[in-house]
């Protein structure tokens, strides 16, 4: 039962565009969404999150987007640039229980042409 | 460099056999994350351990088990290894539990093949 998924494998850009990266959950008792980014033989890197009190947090070239009723977040970086190229996955918490799990998504790979 | 370091980077072993992961948390971290990554999957939660107690537990096969040390290092042990264990699995480590307030920080991963 995949709670959190990215439909999208890979996407590719120009360098200077926006990308727009989407994750969707089930479950909503999700009240914290986090990007993670992940470049080869490295561990993932936190890159911004989101609370689900909020619709929108923004930290310098990213921007992330909730849209609660229909339980869809989105990544959107602009202007992409070529260091930008890596994996990117959606997570998840739902802190009822106080606990530190995250609920990964499958990952986007994205590809940012020079 | 994240400060959580995983011992070995890589391993190859064969079925039926048994092995050990390593790792060590960020200085100050109390709380260690398991995660196993398949091929074309996402990370997969298996289990937290918070101050050496076990906090929270994902699908975690029987097979698999792990524990927090008294200095906080923490180890997952595999046994009775299939090839469907083949993954990266990652350690992560992060000062307290709630992440809309502790950052989890991961290691750099472990590649186990089982052949």
């Amino acid at each position: 039962d995949q709670q959190v998924k990215q439909n999208s494998p890979s996407l590719s850009v120009q360098e200077g565009r926006i990308s727009i990266l989407n994750c969707d959950y089930t479950n909503s008792m999700f009240d914290y969404f986090l990007w993670y980014k992940k470049y080869p033989a490295e561990g993932p890197t936190f890159l911004i999150s989101i609370s689900s009190i909020k619709d929108k947090n923004e930290d310098g070239r990213f921007t992330v987007f909730l849209n609660k009723s229909a339980k869809h977040l989105s990544l959107h970086i602009v202007p992409s640039q070529p260091g930008d190229s890596a994996v990117y996955f959606c997570a998840a918490s739902a802190n009822s229980g106080n606990t530190g799990k995250l609920i990964f998504g499958q990952g986007t790979t994205l590809q940012v042409k020079p | 460099d994240s400060g959580v370091t995983q011992t070995p980077k890589h391993l190859i072993t064969a079925t039926g056999q048994r092995v050990t992961l390593r790792c060590s948390p960020r200085s100050g971290d109390l709380s260690v994350y398991w995660y196993q990554q398949s091929l074309d999957q996402g990370l997969q939660f298996l289990i937290q351990y918070y101050n050496g107690e076990e906090r929270a537990k994902g699908n975690i096969l029987e097979r698999f088990s792990a524990q927090q040390f008294p200095d906080l290092h923490s180890e997952l042990n595999l046994s009775s290894l299939e090839l469907g264990d083949s993954a990266l699995y990652f350690c992560a480590s992060s000062r307290g539990q709630n992440p809309k307030t502790y950052e989890q920080y991961f290691g750099p991963g472990t590649r186990l093949t089982v052949t």
